[in-house]
Parts: C-alpha cells; sequence; structure tokens
C-alpha cells in the first residue's frame, strides 16, 4: 500500500519569505501526486497536480512543486509568502489504476507578519 | 465555477440519534467519494462510488454507518445510531478521471 509522509508538522515563515512544504511517498511506481490546501474552516482545495512529463508542475496562488523520483518526493514551493498562505497543507498520492487518494498528516502554516 | 455543496454545514445532535448528510457532486463528475478527518486520523476514506455503485466502502463502520447515492446528483452518508466518536468533519468529493474536488465539508458533533 502507498503511504505518504509530511515530515513537517507546523512550519512557520515570515511573509514575503521562501517556503518549502516537503513530502516523501513510498510506492512501487510513478504515483499521482497531488497537493491540497485547507484554509480554517474550509474544504480541501486543489492547488496543483503530477502525472507524468515535466517533473516541475505550476499551480494556483503561486505554488509550484517538483517531483524526484530518485528521492521519492514531491516537494511544494512558493518564492514569496503572503499571510493569506496560512493554511493547513496535504500532499496525496494514489495509484494510476485506482481512484483512492492517501493523504499525508498535513503541514500547518503559519505565517507572521 | 462548478463546485461540491454539501448540506449541512453543522450538525449538533445528541448520541443515539440519525444523522444525515447530503453531498451534490459537480455535474459530469463519475466518482464520488466520503471522507471523515479527524485531528487523530487526519483524512480518512469512508467510501467512493463510480457511476452511482459503490466500488470500496470498507473503510465505513459497517453496522451503524451506510452511503448511498440515489441518483447521479445526490450522494448520502447516513449515521445511525450515532456516537461521540462518530464527531468529525466529514468531507464529500467527486471527480472525473485523476482528480477529486472536496466540498466545504459537514462538521458534525455528537453529544
Amino acid at each position: 500500500a502507498q503511504s505518504v509522509t509530511q515530515p513537517d508538522i507546523h512550519i512557520t515563515v515570515s511573509e514575503g519569505a521562501s517556503l518549502e512544504l516537503r513530502c516523501n511517498y513510498s510506492y512501487g511506481a510513478t504515483p499521482y501526486l497531488f497537493w491540497y490546501v485547507q484554509s480554517p474552516g474550509q474544504g480541501l482545495q486543489l492547488l496543483l497536480k503530477y502525472f507524468s512529463g515535466d517533473t516541475l508542475v505550476q499551480g494556483i496562488k503561486g505554488f509550484e512543486a517538483e517531483f524526484k523520483r530518485s528521492q521519492s518526493s514531491f516537494n511544494l514551493r512558493k518564492p514569496s509568502v503572503h499571510w493569506s498562505d496560512a493554511a493547513e497543507y496535504f500532499c496525496a498520492v494514489r495509484r494510476s489504476n485506482d481512484y483512492k487518494l492517501s493523504f499525508g498528516a498535513g503541514t500547518t502554516v503559519t505565517v507572521r507578519a | 465555477d462548478a463546485r461540491v455543496t454539501q448540506t449541512p454545514r453543522d450538525k449538533v445532535t445528541e448520541m443515539g440519534q440519525e444523522v444525515t448528510m447530503r453531498c451534490q457532486p459537480i455535474l459530469g463528475h463519475n466518482t464520488v467519494f466520503w471522507y471523515r478527518q479527524t485531528m487523530m486520523q487526519g483524512l480518512e476514506l469512508l467510501a467512493y462510488f463510480r457511476n452511482r455503485a459503490p466500488l470500496d466502502d470498507s473503510g465505513m463502520p459497517k453496522d451503524r454507518f451506510s452511503a448511498e447515492m440515489p441518483d447521479a446528483t445526490l450522494a448520502t452518508l447516513k449515521i445511525q445510531p450515532s456516537e461521540p466518536r462518530d464527531s468529525a468533519v466529514y468531507f464529500c468529493a467527486s471527480g472525473f478521471g485523476e482528480t477529486q474536488y472536496f466540498g466545504p465539508g459537514t462538521r458534525l458533533l455528537v453529544l
């Protein structure tokens, strides 16, 4: 079974600083990879996804993620964080031939002024 | 801007009562998922449907939970009887192809 690890439970970053959230997965083949964001009291919003092709994918809100097969990682980045980016971020993975999504435990991002 | 809708958004009930949560998937989506989110367990898949047929409900406590899709525009998740440990946020998601789109959730509190 696939699993997803988000090593950082909580990250605090200053507004305007860069942000990187880590995600590692355990799966034999190349999975489909996703990043979702959840603002307080809200549902999950899809930021970006990777299925194949270019390993650097661009998403909404200025986010990007890079798939590194050798490291089984799919880290999320943003060059300059805005206060509105304070939220919880979830990495998720699924097999290409299945609909089930496995989620990481989430990383909470706090943005300080 | 098509969205998944869920009702009610919040529900407070007493132990032993029946709870029904509703979801309207995005028109044209052929898969529907129910998730439960708690602080302790994170996001757990309870059930999923494809073309209205249940494909997997192994994540659901069978004795008290049931999920159905009476038609393509409505999915329901029912708990009977409810227990305090069912308190959580329940999300519905729909999809067509590789991506799932989530609703805003139903926050359930069972007293």
